[in-house]
């Protein structure tokens, strides 16, 4: 599972509340990517890092925001939440210390927005 | 960006016969192609890629093809078990974009028995 954990596993949450989910890997991964996954859609990248406060918007970046304050925490922040953010959240690193190929999702974040 | 589209999006065979899923590419510099396969309530899982100087890559019973020319790559299941099942995803990406994936939008695989 490449060491990835994501926190909470599932969260009911109600329309205008701020959302912080958690991604955190044990291995020293640069970069780290947060994706949303909907039905119909596949997945989408919502934002990336390649390093510690280095991070960049994906397709999807609208209403989220992203910190990396340290290698093994990635944080995805919903500042006021809406109905079309319930979805489920993927992390994913790719390892190593370059931008490679192959990335590794962690187990996903099940958010409910009511 | 990248445009991936997958087809279909949703498949069921007898089990025993083959699968196959197909996506197109509209970025002609994309040169990585991975599949994810993900089942009910898990994480996707890398089950097999494909780099652009690669026509065909196997792993048992998948393999991945790839046409740079037309921009599509196929994935290909052959004697299908119930295991099988699942939804797979393909997806590319490039290196001058930090790999950052587009993905396909899925497809629905049932083995029936």
């Amino acid at each position: 599972d490449a060491g990835i954990t994501q926190s909470p596993r599932h969260k009911v949450t109600e329309t205008g509340t701020p959302v912080t989910l958690r991604c955190h890997q044990t291995e020293n991964h640069r970069y780290m990517y947060w994706y949303r996954q909907d039905p119909g859609h596949g997945l989408r990248l919502i934002h990336y890092s390649y390093g510690v406060k280095d991070t960049d918007k994906g397709e999807v970046s609208d209403g989220y925001s992203v910190s990396r304050s340290k290698t093994e925490d990635f944080l995805l922040t919903l500042e006021s939440a809406t109905s079309s953010q319930t979805s489920v959240y993927f992390c994913a690193i790719s390892e190593g210390l370059t931008a490679q190929e192959t990335q590794y999702f962690g187990p996903g974040t099940r958010l409910l927005v009511l | 960006g990248e445009n991936v589209e997958q087809h279909p999006s949703t498949l069921s065979v007898q089990e025993g016969d083959s699968a196959v899923i197909k996506c197109t590419y509209s970025d002609s510099a994309s040169n990585y192609f991975p599949w994810y396969k993900q089942e009910l309530g898990k994480r996707p899982q890398l089950i097999i890629d494909i780099r652009s100087n690669v026509g065909e890559k196997k792993d048992q019973r998948i393999a991945v093809t790839l046409n740079k020319t037309a921009k599509h790559f196929s994935l290909h299941i052959t004697e299908t078990q119930p295991e099988d099942s699942a939804v797979y995803f393909c997806a590319a990406s490039k290196r001058s974009n930090d790999y950052k994936l587009s993905f396909g939008a899925g497809t629905t695989v049932t083995v029936r028995a």
